[in-house]
């Protein structure tokens, strides 16, 4: 099991917002980054160091954290955005970099 | 532009060896580390490890000390990952990627490895 935990799957209606959530003692200490993966694509970075997006990614994604929880909102959902999310972070000890186990967007 | 190619599908038989290669262009390859990713058929991201391209510093995960070793090339701009005594369950899509600390914007296109009898 990973030290990040994220909800299984979650759906939202085209033009709703959904917040995906990825849990995790270690994000108390350092940021959740968040990456975006299609059926038989690479992963695609979408937020990194919590609020930040890479050039390219649409402004409907955002990042946020409180305590324990990072969280990665689409507002305005598109068809497009159906795909599987993953966060990762350092893990408790800060020596290793860890993965949660995705959470599947259906739009 | 930024561009990671990695190498060929690979079918190994169990306590074989793969090693994994990954071609970066378009950036300066010493300026950023290349952290490897797996997975599994129908399951989740794993990371792999981490290699610095400036001094060939690594970080591997715990539950692959031993088996796993990353190197660079900076004459060619190439990462490399080595699994030795492979099992059934490293079956896998294996990734390389762009460390700019933690997060990793460019990804090679995957490479399939199947350890099978």
């Amino acid at each position: 099991s990973s030290e990040l935990t994220q909800d299984p799957a979650v759906s939202v209606a085209v033009g709703q917002t959904v917040r995906i959530t990825c849990q995790g003692d270690s994000l108390r200490s350092y940021y959740a980054n968040w990456y975006q993966q299609r059926p038989g694509q690479a992963p695609v970075l979408v937020m990194y160091t919590k609020n930040n997006r890479p050039s390219g990614i649409p402004d409907r994604f955002s990042g946020s954290s409180s305590g324990n929880t990072a969280s990665l909102t689409i507002t305005g959902a598109q068809a497009e955005d159906e795909a599987d999310y993953y966060c990762n972070s350092r893990d408790s000890s800060g020596n290793y970099v860890v993965f949660g186990g995705g959470t599947k967007v259906t739009v | 532009q930024v561009q990671l190619v990695q190498s060929g599908a690979e079918v190994k038989k169990p306590g074989a060896s793969v090693k994994v290669s990954c071609k970066a262009s378009g950036y300066i390859f010493t300026s950023n580390g290349i952290t490897w990713v797996r997975q599994a058929p129908g399951q989740g991201l794993e990371w792999m490890g981490w290699i610095s391209a400036y001094n060939g510093k690594t970080n591997y995960a715990q539950k692959l000390q031993g088996r796993v070793t990353m190197t660079r090339d900076t004459s060619t701009s190439t990462a490399y990952m080595e699994l030795r005594s492979l099992r059934s369950d490293d079956t896998a899509i294996y990734y390389c990627s762009r460390d700019l600390g933690d997060w990793y914007d460019y990804w090679g296109q995957g490479t399939l490895v199947t350890v099978s009898s």
